[in-house]
């Protein structure tokens, strides 16, 4: 059990609809991560926070947004959503948020568009 | 543009004998270059990384790698698998020289036999 949780674990839905997929990091780290694993695209950073501030961003579509809020869970909306964006989403947490400290990740959001 | 390419997509292995999965990454200067493994049905898992200073990392699980910046390659080794090794390995390089910008390989599927 790395310590983070992500929620839902499974997420089923129809294009152009909009979903949050929501990450608590591991007690005692302020920096959290999201990426998407596809057949398509492979394995894709998106985007990165650290104590409530966006610190780094990857490829991530303009359709998604992410926040993290003041007691350090993060959110990642997705809208308009595309066949394309099926995927499953990782979240991953670090003390620091420094590319030395190692991540732990958690078990993905697998979300399915029809 | 960074890219990492690990030409094996697979790599079939006798348990004992050792393993050696390759990647491979264009850039210019020496970027920081990362392991993961990932088990079926979980998030990554950091085995090593390389920012600087010694060529040969050591890391989690009996793993090591090589950075060699003539051959612009970053192997990953390890002298005898266990069964439970099998799992997807992917290797990430990051030239953001700080941040956390990582690019991923297309990941290699490690089997292995009894």
């Amino acid at each position: 059990d790395s310590g983070v949780t992500q929620t839902p674990k499974h997420l089923i839905t129809a294009t152009g609809q909009r979903v949050t997929l929501r990450c608590s990091p591991r007690s005692g780290d302020l920096s959290v991560y999201w990426y998407q694993q596809s057949l398509d695209q492979g394995l894709q950073f998106l985007i990165q926070y650290y104590n409530g501030e966006e610190r780094a961003k990857g490829n991530i579509l303009e359709r998604f947004s992410a926040q993290q809020f003041p007691d350090l869970h993060s959110e990642l909306n997705l809208s308009s959503l595309e066949l394309g964006d099926s995927a499953l989403y990782f979240c991953a947490s670090s003390v620091t948020g420094t590319p030395n400290q190692p991540q732990h990740f958690g078990d993905g959001t697998r979300l399915s568009i029809l | 543009a960074q890219s990492v390419t690990q030409p094996d997509i697979h790599i079939t292995v006798s348990e004992g004998a050792s393993l050696e999965l390759r990647c491979n990454y264009s850039y210019g200067a020496t970027p920081y270059l990362f392991w993961y493994v990932q088990s079926p049905g979980q998030g990554l898992q950091l085995l090593l990384k390389y920012f600087s200073g010694d060529t040969l990392v050591q890391g989690i699980k009996g793993f090591e790698a090589e950075f060699k910046r003539s051959q612009s390659s970053f192997n990953l080794r390890k002298p005898s698998v266990h069964w439970s090794d099998a799992a997807e390995y992917f290797c990430a390089v990051d030239e953001s020289g700080g941040s956390y910008i990582p690019t991923f390989g297309r990941g290699t599927s490690l089997i292995v036999h009894p």
